[in-house]
């Protein structure tokens, strides 16, 4: 079993719809959590990165960890075309190892 | 905006050739890493640095080498490419002292294709 895991999708949604993508994960020790989006032939970028539970919001992205769940949500709300890409999350225990998901496909249809 | 750098950007070449994927960073961080990305797969690390003169393989085995001889720069050597190294690379570096945490930033990658 994989230490996170992340549905691969595709998930299409029409433009101005809430977004809810999600990670589990099997290792308590996990503490950074982030959540990276990558366009097509592109590297990824930093979206959000927190620190142990709790919520954390930046414009229309929200993020959300459930330490007690092992359980990490990206809320993307009124999404734009512009937000298609894959989104990939990414957790640390606090060293140079990051553990992370195969990635969400995401299409926002116009 | 991350200011990380990878060349060349696409890179097709036959086997037995050897190779060099560059990458820089301007943020002055520490800590640099490769890592091989294939289509549907997660991110795997392939080797990493945390400052001049130390690097440690990562947990994906692989045959290519790197080197730190500037805080700045990382390259990616592998001295007889097989079409098994077909792949995207992708580099990363993230600031931070000791144990301190801070996100990894990434370059645009180069996706090598090995005849």
């Amino acid at each position: 079993q994989k230490e996170v895991e992340q549905d691969p999708g595709p998930l299409s949604v029409p433009e101005g719809a809430i977004v809810s993508l999600n990670c589990t994960y099997s290792n308590s020790a996990f503490q950074y959590f982030m959540w990276y989006r990558q366009y097509s032939r592109k590297g990824p970028e930093l979206l959000m990165y927190t620190y142990s539970s709790g919520n954390k919001e930046d414009g229309r992205f929200t993020a959300q960890v459930d330490k007690s769940s092992k359980y990490i949500s990206l809320f993307i709300r009124d999404s734009q075309p512009s937000d298609s890409a894959t989104y990939l999350c990414a957790m640390s225990r606090g060293t140079y190892k990051y553990i992370f998901g195969t990635g969400t496909r995401l299409k926002v249809l116009a | 905006e991350a200011d990380i750098y990878q060349t060349p950007r696409y890179l097709v070449i036959g086997t037995g050739k050897k190779i060099t994927l560059e990458c820089s960073q301007t943020m002055g961080h520490d800590k640099m890493y490769w890592y091989q990305q294939d289509p549907g797969m997660e991110l795997h690390l392939i080797h990493y640095s945390y400052g001049v003169n130390s690097t440690e393989k990562g947990d994906l085995s692989s045959e290519s080498t790197v080197s730190r001889i500037r805080t700045e720069h990382f390259p990616l050597t592998l001295e007889s490419a097989r079409p098994s190294h077909t792949s995207q690379y992708l580099c990363a570096s993230s600031g931070g002292t000791g144990s301190s945490n801070q996100p990894q930033h990434f370059g645009d990658g180069t996706r090598l294709s090995i005849l």
